[in-house]
């Protein structure tokens, strides 16, 4: 089982939906990473929160540390927003004096007119 | 202000060949991590560096990789002998300070052929 899981896979959606984007996690954190892959390639980090929730224009960010889980939200939903969103948190490291980095496997969205 | 600069943006060569991989981190920025990204695995840290120093090279797959970071404004990685199974998309990001307690700036990438 991965330490880092994300669901759904994939999601399709139409232009002005809601689309909510899950990430759950089996290890201790100190901090989750949203981050957003364009289909060029691109990658652009979204949201870093330890606690509570985090707003950037449509989108916002919660997370639930009791429960180990975060949540991606996008309002009103445009094509643009179609892109791989990918979940990734700091753990303890068992042999260096840092956290690591822990990536789940994406959520690749698309978002039709 | 330039953002990450990686180059080569595309490479391709031969197993067996030395490869290597350059990153020019934001200017001001402290902390320079590499990642590599593939189909079956996704996104993995390989190493990451703060003011010029390795923090945790815990990902970096084997002694065939190496990562330098000589100054504030260059990073190199470095795959020797290069194999097929080293195919994918390397990225370099950089942060402010803090390592990856901070927000990333991510570059392009750089696409690894190993025919």
């Amino acid at each position: 089982k991965n330490e880092v899981e994300q669901s759904p896979q994939n999601l399709t959606a139409q232009e002005g939906e809601f689309i909510t984007i899950n990430c759950s996690y089996s290890v201790g954190i100190s901090a989750l990473h949203w981050l957003q892959q364009h289909p060029g390639g691109g990658i652009v980090s979204l949201f870093m929160l330890s606690s509570g929730k985090k707003k950037h224009g449509r989108l916002i960010a919660t997370i639930n540390i009791q429960e180990k889980h975060s949540s991606l939200h996008i309002t009103a939903s445009h094509p643009r927003d179609s892109a791989v969103y990918i979940c990734a948190v700091l753990s303890p490291h068992s042999s260096y004096n840092t956290d690591k980095l822990i990536f789940g496997t994406g959520t690749r969205l698309q978002v039709f007119p | 202000d330039a953002g990450v600069i990686q180059s080569p943006r595309h490479e391709v060569t031969e197993m067996g060949q030395e490869v290597t991989l350059r990153c020019k981190p934001i200017s001001g920025h402290n902390s320079l991590f590499w990642y590599r990204q593939t189909m079956m695995r996704g996104l993995e840290l390989l190493i990451y560096f703060n003011n010029n120093v390795p923090i945790d090279d815990s990902g970096m797959p084997e002694d065939r990789f190496s990562a330098k970071m000589p100054n504030a404004s260059f990073s190199t990685l470095k795959i020797q002998p290069s194999e097929p199974r080293d195919s994918a998309v390397y990225f370099c990001a950089s942060s402010k300070a803090g390592g990856p307690y901070n927000e990333q700036f991510f570059g392009p990438g750089t696409r690894l052929t190993v025919l």
